[in-house]
């Protein structure tokens, strides 16, 4: 089991250059999230999903987009860079259900825009 | 929006001291847990506390939940250099999706 895995794992992109970065998780899991780490504000959700073929705007959501085409992955666009999306991003998963359940993330991808 | 506040942001002790950190809100959440996170690595889940005034023990690490579930805090007794790392509390709240918001964190480091 690899868990939940993230590529690329570092990445420089100039202002305005799109990319995207792909999810994956091993475990069946229903949900699947992606947060941006900055310095002193924690984790901070962009989107999320709750099922194949369905997405949802979390906190920060502009500049981002998303798509789970398959239960399996779960990918993170950016359509034109900026500076300000410089930030560490993880993705996670977790089984539906009862409230509180564990959360499973990636080691993360190191993003920086110039 | 709910927000946690997590005090202190950063903290350096000495080896075989005691800690404590704290996590808090003026929101009620459904259940709080607290993450570990290691540099270049994701967060990794310690515990869930679901009940108020629930206490949960990991070895020498005591996780308390408020009567109220607004707050909650985290205890490690005689931290040793392996407990250095960032220590994240995130509540969940009575919404689909099993969404989380997490506290700012706390920047531990245990000088030997």
């Amino acid at each position: 089991n690899a868990g939940v895995t993230q590529t690329p794992k570092f990445r420089v992109l100039k202002t305005g250059q799109s990319m995207t970065l792909l999810c994956a998780q091993d475990m069946n899991h229903e949900y699947m999230y992606w947060y941006r780490q900055d310095p002193g504000m924690g984790l901070r959700l962009i989107h999320y999903s709750v099922g194949e073929g369905t997405t949802a705007k979390g906190e920060v959501p502009d500049g981002y987009n998303v798509s789970r085409l398959k239960k399996q992955n779960f990918l993170l666009g950016l359509e034109s860079a900026a500076p300000s999306q410089t930030s560490v991003y993880f993705c996670a998963s977790s089984y539906q259900g009862r409230i509180g359940n564990e959360q499973f993330f990636g080691p993360g991808t190191r993003l920086t825009v110039l | 929006t709910q927000l946690l506040e997590q005090s202190p942001q950063f903290l350096s002790i000495q080896e075989g001291e005691n800690l404590t950190v704290y996590c808090n809100s003026s929101s009620v959440f459904s259940s709080l847990q607290w993450y570990r996170q290691e540099p270049g690595e994701g967060p990794v889940l310690l515990v869930t506390v679901v009940t108020g005034g629930e206490v949960k023990k990991l070895k020498r690490l005591t996780f308390q939940f408020g009567d109220a579930r607004k707050d909650s805090s985290l205890h490690i007794t005689a931290a040793q250099p392996g407990d250095t790392g960032l220590y994240l509390c995130a509540g969940a709240g009575s919404n689909a999706g099993n969404m989380l918001t997490f506290g700012g964190g706390t920047r531990l480091m245990v000088k030997p």
